[in-house]
């Protein structure tokens, strides 16, 4: 079945980058996403990539797409203590699906100072 | 603009008895989700409303979960009988297109405490 893994746990110094990488399993998935989860707070759609792409930057975020080895990654540059917080890969249910999203555990970024 | 609105925020219920929550999506999103979000997990799907009808409901883990969208705007998440094992954070998602790009936008959730 679809499966989505990420890594529990990173920390980094603020001003370094963070780099948060995923592996998913459905090759079919059109859209990849990436969600920010503060404490207490609901999810933040981030960004997204589409499966036909294989980078997209968005101002600190830059997202790497292998589809070949399906695997996703999220850098996000000089980061800074804010940035602290959970964040969830999520995938598609396949081609043609209706949008139902597959998660992953969630990466917590913890950024010291 | 407002965006998806979930009520109660919290809400502690005994076993046995039955709840229901409430989803207010962002104005004019055709579909609606819900997930369930255990401690230490990422969210996972529970149904799935393209207007007023339930387009998937291949997530609801027993018949105890139902939903509803009688108007193709408010959703409400029913459970009866209710059990430990249903805590968690519930979570609303809207999005303006059936096709596409899905993006989803998420409420706060509802924190469900079942003793």
């Amino acid at each position: 079945g679809e499966d989505v893994e990420q890594s529990l746990f990173l920390s980094v110094r603020e001003g370094d980058s963070s780099v948060i990488n995923c592996t998913y399993t459905d090759s079919s998935s059109t859209y990849l996403y990436w969600y920010k989860q503060e404490p207490g707070a609901g999810l933040q759609l981030l960004t997204y990539i589409f499966s036909n792409m294989d980078m997209k930057q968005d101002q600190r975020l830059t997202v790497l797409l292998n589809k070949k080895d399906k695997h996703l990654s999220l850098r996000i540059a000089d980061t800074q203590t804010g940035d602290s917080a959970i964040y969830f890969c999520a995938e598609s249910m396949g081609a043609g699906s209706q949008g139902n999203l597959i998660f992953g555990k969630g990466t917590k970024l913890s950024v010291k100072p | 603009g407002a965006g998806v609105s979930q009520t109660p925020s919290n809400k502690v219920t005994e076993k046995g008895k039955y709840v229901e929550l409430r989803c207010d999506p962002i104005s004019g999103h055709t579909a609606l989700y819900w997930y369930r979000q255990s401690l230490g997990q990422g969210p996972e799907f529970l149904i799935y409303f393209q207007g007023t009808g339930a387009a998937d409901d291949s997530g609801l883990p027993n018949d105890r979960f139902f939903a509803v969208r009688p108007e193709g705007s408010v959703s409400t998440l029913k459970i009866q009988r209710t059990e430990r094992g249903d805590s968690a954070v519930y979570l609303c998602a809207s999005s303006p297109s059936h096709g596409g790009k899905y993006e989803q936008y998420f409420g706060p959730g509802t924190r469900l405490t079942v003793t």
